[in-house]
């Protein structure tokens, strides 16, 4: 999973509670991603970082917040989870000068 | 808006046997096209990539073509084995002022019997 890891791997939790998903890279790669992949949809970005402390929004952005305070970081955080955020979650990696994005192995997340 | 349509939704197929599986996007200005394999409870991993001028390219037994002027990409799997039973997503990326914003087509399941 080219040297990215997620954190947890699975998770189930209550409506109303807060939730913070950890994403951890070492190779020290400038862009990062958070998806989410829920049926019938494809990969759906919800924020993306292209460095420290440099975040913007992806489609479906609402109800979710992101921190990057380290390069090697990059943290998804649930203010107060709701059920429609049931999903599995993916971080992305992308090098510099490449087009391809590298993928964490996902956290399953459900929110009762 | 960028759209990424696959087909089929899902498909069985016997160990040894081609299948293709198409993609058709609206996006625009186009980019480059990209391919990625998921297995079942895995992050996807690029198959192949391609950009406007680039007709096919090839990857052990996945061959991929892509017509630009018709917004339209195929993955062909030659002589398939059950390793290849995975989720292929067909992804898509626009050219927008420099940012990198791919847009994913919503996979084709295949299943691959012995």
């Amino acid at each position: 999973d080219a040297g990215i890891t997620q954190s947890p791997r699975h998770k189930v939790t209550e409506t109303g509670t807060p939730v913070t998903l950890r994403c951890h890279q070492t190779e020290n790669h400038r862009y990062m991603y958070w998806y989410r992949q829920d049926p019938g949809h494809g990969l759906r970005l919800i924020h993306y970082s292209y460095g420290v402390k440099d975040t913007d929004k992806g489609e479906v952005s609402d109800g979710y917040s992101v921190s990057r305070s380290k390069t090697e970081d990059f943290l998804l955080t649930l203010e107060s989870a709701t059920s429609s955020q049931t999903s599995v979650y993916f971080c992305a990696i992308r090098p510099d000068r490449e087009e391809t994005q590298y993928f964490g192995p996902g956290t399953r997340l459900l929110v009762l | 808006k960028n759209q990424v349509e696959q087909s089929p939704q899902s498909l069985i197929i016997l160990e040894g046997k081609n299948c293709t599986l198409q993609c058709n996007y609206t996006v625009s200005p186009f980019s480059n096209l990209r391919w990625y394999k998921q297995d079942t409870g895995r992050g996807p991993v690029s198959l192949t990539i391609m950009t406007f001028s680039e007709n096919t390219k090839s990857n052990g037994r996945y061959t991929a073509t892509l017509d630009a002027d018709t917004k339209q990409s195929s993955l062909h799997i030659t002589a398939s084995q059950l390793s290849d039973s995975a989720s292929y997503i067909c992804v898509v990326r626009f050219s927008s002022g420099g940012s990198y914003i791919p847009t994913f087509g919503r996979g084709t399941s295949l299943i691959v019997h012995p």
